[in-house]
């Protein structure tokens, strides 16, 4: 089986830089995946690591590492718009990494 | 590009009824998936189709199921909804490209009464 360990909300002010963390457990990793959701709508892909390292696009960064089971998305010159739930996923190797297994989510509050 | 669509948007059912949501896509993905959405839950897969014909159940698939006649359709259903089922459900299919990306519709909000 797998898990996923993420904070349950995270508060931040416009123009600071944010890291939520994430921690899973798996019988066998294919890589971390994160997605944004904001309230009322769908969620959205916004990376993907499946090596260690650091992956940038734009302002935000998804960071992993395989030997610590870690990872983190970080969100830098952050906007009221970046007010939102973020969800770290792994894939399930018991599937043939067909099934994306999600974390509970960190809702991320953006204030002025 | 429409991407995936769901139906219905809300609904409002009585316990003991069948429910059929309706999941549809055109990019042609071979994987799909159902997720329910609970408070504090996260995101709970319920079945999952990697191909046209073939399915699979996720962490909560009791009292539900689910048929991939094709590879556009996938639809989940009901037997005979309970309250515990009330909850908001995604749709998903899987991009064939390296980061796996996933591709959700707009979601059913079902309450069942």
């Amino acid at each position: 089986g797998q898990s996923l360990e993420q904070p349950s909300e995270v508060t931040a002010v416009e123009g600071a830089i944010v890291q939520i963390n994430c921690t899973y457990q798996t019988s066998g990793f294919y890589g971390l995946s994160w997605y944004q959701q904001h309230d009322g709508g769908a969620p959205t892909f916004l990376s993907y690591n499946a090596l260690d390292g650091l992956e940038e696009t734009g302002r935000f960064s998804s960071f992993l590492s395989r030997s610590d089971s870690y990872g983190y998305l970080l969100l830098q010159e952050l906007q009221m718009k970046d007010s939102a739930s973020y969800f770290c996923a792994v894939r399930d190797r018991n599937t043939g990494f067909q099934k994306l297994v999600f974390g509970t989510g960190t809702r991320l509050l953006v204030s002025p | 590009i429409a991407g995936i669509t769901q139906a219905p948007t809300s609904q409002i059912l009585a316990a003991g009824r069948r429910m059929t949501l309706r999941c549809t896509q055109d990019m042609r993905h071979n994987a799909m998936y159902w997720y329910r959405q609970d408070l504090g839950l996260g995101l709970r897969l319920i079945h999952y189709s990697n191909t046209a014909g073939t399915t699979g159940k996720g962490e909560v698939p009791d009292g539900y199921s689910v048929s991939r006649a094709n590879t556009d359709d996938f639809p989940l259903t009901l037997a005979s909804a309970v309250p515990s089922q009330t909850s908001v459900y995604f749709c998903a299919s899987r991009a064939t490209t390296a980061t796996g990306e996933l591709f959700f519709g707009e979601g059913s909000r079902l309450t069942v009464l």
